[in-house]
């Protein structure tokens, strides 16, 4: 079946670098999400890509869909302690189909 | 926006027993609500599809006599994991699709069910 591979695993940063994570998988999707999961709850969406190239910013946050499809990076700047969580990606192989997502890069900032 | 309830957020039972976890689409009509599974430090898995009014489709590997899912009206999908073992504790995590061809920003999550089995 379909894998996204995310790396890194884990982060641990001081407060105002940057970050980047990165996924890939061996198949191609239509659509590229990144997620936010905190403690207890459920994922919460934080930038969804449909082109492939495409490049998207939600303030701090910057995305791109790979050209080949089959990848995507989040980076993070600036990083602040509320930034921490685990972060996803997520891939769509369809309009309206199932998400796949990848392992999670678990974020720790240090003030 | 979408705001989606999953009731309760925590529940601890014995083995053996069953447990139903509520998923609620608040403020819209959900056609398709997704069942998902996330061990700790690990990814959310799909369990099961459910559309509204007819049976669940299961990811491979899924027991679907285990997990009972009944998703009978538009704002209201059920999750019951039935007898349930230790191995069975983990954390499930709804999530609702306003319409198919809904974008994903049409999914909602809801804030996860932690199931601990003694």
């Amino acid at each position: 079946g379909q894998q996204l591979n995310q790396s890194p695993q884990s982060m641990f940063i001081q407060e105002g670098e940057d970050v980047s994570m990165n996924c890939t998988s061996s198949s191609i999707f239509n659509t590229w999400l990144w997620y936010k999961q905190e403690p207890g709850e459920g994922p919460v969406l934080l930038i969804a890509l449909y082109k492939a190239g495409e490049l998207t910013s939600n303030g701090r946050l910057t995305a791109q869909f790979g050209i080949t499809r089959k990848d995507s990076f989040l980076n993070i700047s600036a990083s602040i302690p509320s930034d921490v969580g685990i972060y996803f990606c997520a891939g769509q192989l369809g309009q309206g189909g199932k998400l796949i997502f990848g392992q999670g890069t678990e974020l720790s900032v240090k003030p | 926006g979408a705001v989606v309830s999953q009731h309760p957020s925590w529940v601890i039972c014995k083995s053996g027993t069953s447990v139903k976890i509520e998923c609620r689409s608040l403020d819209f009509q959900a056609t398709t609500m997704f069942w998902y599974r996330q061990f700790p430090k690990q990814s959310l898995m799909l369990m099961a599809t459910s559309n509204e009014g007819s049976k669940a489709t299961y990811e491979q590997g899924v027991e679907k006599d285990k997990f009972l899912i009944n998703h009978a009206s538009l704002t209201l999908s059920t999750l019951t994991v039935t007898s349930a073992h230790p191995e069975d504790s983990s954390f499930y995590i709804c999530s609702a699709r306003m319409s198919y061809g809904s974008r994903p920003e049409g999914y909602t999550f809801g804030s996860g069910t932690r199931l601990t089995v003694v």
